[in-house]
């Protein structure tokens, strides 16, 4: 398909891994970025991967990528309920191409 | 570094009008590109600058028209407002092809 796919909502207790998965389209992508929304604010860009790499970690945050099946990950290490949040992945083709996005809910 | 700066955070119009949007990226950025968030259809491009020319446009209608300065801050116009309209709409600043950095947004709702 044409679309960046993400699931939609993830669950997780404070302390907790939290692992939010991305689908992408193109192949030939040279960077995959992940942002963070809070509730009425803009995206933060958290980090991003250049497409020859498997993994990137920085701080509580490390993402996977799998090219074959064109996957990315993102893992926040010990989440806390501060990270609620919507985190977008997104590649590049010319422009930024996002996915719906991730609703992530911490419970304490 | 201030960031990227967006004004105003919101607006209200109703059918009809137009409106005009303002955004001043970081310092030595020179590419703005325009993105619009809504519910329905997520985040969108809309288009990009880079030393006051469109470098890039997304899939909108023609009343979406944007300029850039000699300061590298940018404009976006929407002229005869629709009530699908009504979204964020967002700037990102970027220095180099591989990072855009956000500013707060536009909630622009039209009645």
């Amino acid at each position: 398909g044409e679309d960046v796919e993400q699931s939609l909502f993830l669950s997780v207790r404070e302390g907790d891994s939290s692992v939010i998965n991305c689908t992408y389209t193109d192949s030939s992508s040279t960077y995959l970025y992940w942002y963070k929304q809070e509730p009425g604010a803009g995206l933060q860009l958290l980090t991003y991967i250049f497409s020859n790499m498997d993994m990137k970690q920085d701080q509580r945050l490390t993402v996977l990528l799998n090219k074959k099946d064109k996957h990315l990950s993102l893992r926040i290490a010990d989440t806390q309920t501060g990270d609620s949040a919507i985190y977008f992945c997104a590649e590049i083709r010319g422009k930024l191409i996002f996915g719906q996005g991730t609703e992530l809910s911490v419970k304490p | 570094k201030a960031g990227v700066t967006q004004t105003p955070r919101y607006l209200i119009k109703t059918r009809g009008q137009q409106v005009t949007l303002s955004c001043s990226p970081i310092s030595g950025h020179r590419s703005v590109s325009w993105y619009q968030q809504t519910p329905g259809q997520g985040l969108q491009f809309l288009f990009e600058y880079f030393s006051e020319t469109q470098r890039n446009k997304g899939n909108f209608p023609g009343r979406f028209s944007g300029r850039q300065f000699s300061n590298s801050r940018s404009e976006m116009n929407v002229s005869t407002l629709e009530l699908g309209d009504s979204a964020l709409y967002l700037c990102a600043s970027s220095s180099s092809y591989n990072e855009q950095f956000f500013g707060p947004g536009t909630r622009l709702t039209v009645l």
